[in-house]
């Protein structure tokens, strides 16, 4: 059974642009999240989406959105990109938000 | 202060040794991760546990609700388990959709 899929695994922007990543949860999770781990810093919760909607969002400013699709897949998109956006963008899905969740590879994002 | 500490940050190891790493938390809790990262960034998930103790294979994850307090522990380390071991933990109530993580342990078992 495929795990969880991020694309790209590599990403480079300049200032200002718009980055979109993607996220393919594991067949039959509905709760997907997102999470930033910038260099030196810890993770950090950014985004959750379940059954569709967003349920919750992190400290990060509205620059940081996305979706999930009706197949659960789901996208982060960081408009306005700042050098500061540079990080590892790591996605997880579990069953519900009281399962276990399992992450993806990531996507390392580079603004220049 | 963090909501999650662990200890050492770092940690190197000869081959063979018996390791463990600590992890303390400040909040109620509904469930702890025990996570890996290799370089390059993937992270797998090594255990969930909310009482006791889940053994797989080398690994051993503890936790004492009662003191905030959870170890995971490596036997006959090996090179291969060098990694950043990441705590994490799932809050109670309200906050239970989303994990916060401890700043992780880097491990190195030399050969």
């Amino acid at each position: 059974e495929a795990g969880v899929t991020q694309s790209p695994t590599h990403l480079i922007k300049t200032r200002g642009q718009q980055a979109t990543l993607r996220c393919s949860p594991i067949s039959g999770h509905t709760s997907v999240y997102w999470y930033q781990q910038a260099l030196g810093l810890g993770l950090q919760f950014l985004l959750w989406y379940d059954e569709g909607e967003e349920r919750n969002r992190g400290n990060f400013p509205p620059r940081f959105s996305g979706r999930q699709f009706p197949n659960y897949s789901s996208e982060l998109n960081v408009n306005a990109l700042e050098l500061e956006d540079s990080a590892l963008y790591l996605c997880a899905s579990s069953l519900n938000k009281n399962t276990e969740a399992f992450f993806g590879q990531g996507t390392r994002l580079t603004v220049v | 202060k963090n909501e999650v500490e662990q200890s050492p940050q770092n940690l190197t190891a000869q081959e063979g040794e018996f390791i463990t790493i600590n992890c303390s938390y400040s909040v109620g809790i509904s469930a702890l991760h025990w996570l890996q990262q290799h370089p390059g960034g993937g992270i797998v998930s090594l255990f969930m546990l909310s009482s006791g103790k889940k053994k797989h294979g080398r690994l051993i994850a503890t936790i004492n609700i009662q003191e905030k307090h959870s170890s995971l522990h490596i036997t006959a380390s090996h090179p291969r388990d060098s990694a950043v071991y990441i705590c994490a933990v799932k809050g109670g109530g309200g906050s239970n959709y989303k994990l916060t993580f401890g700043k992780g342990t880097l491990l190195t078992v030399n050969p």
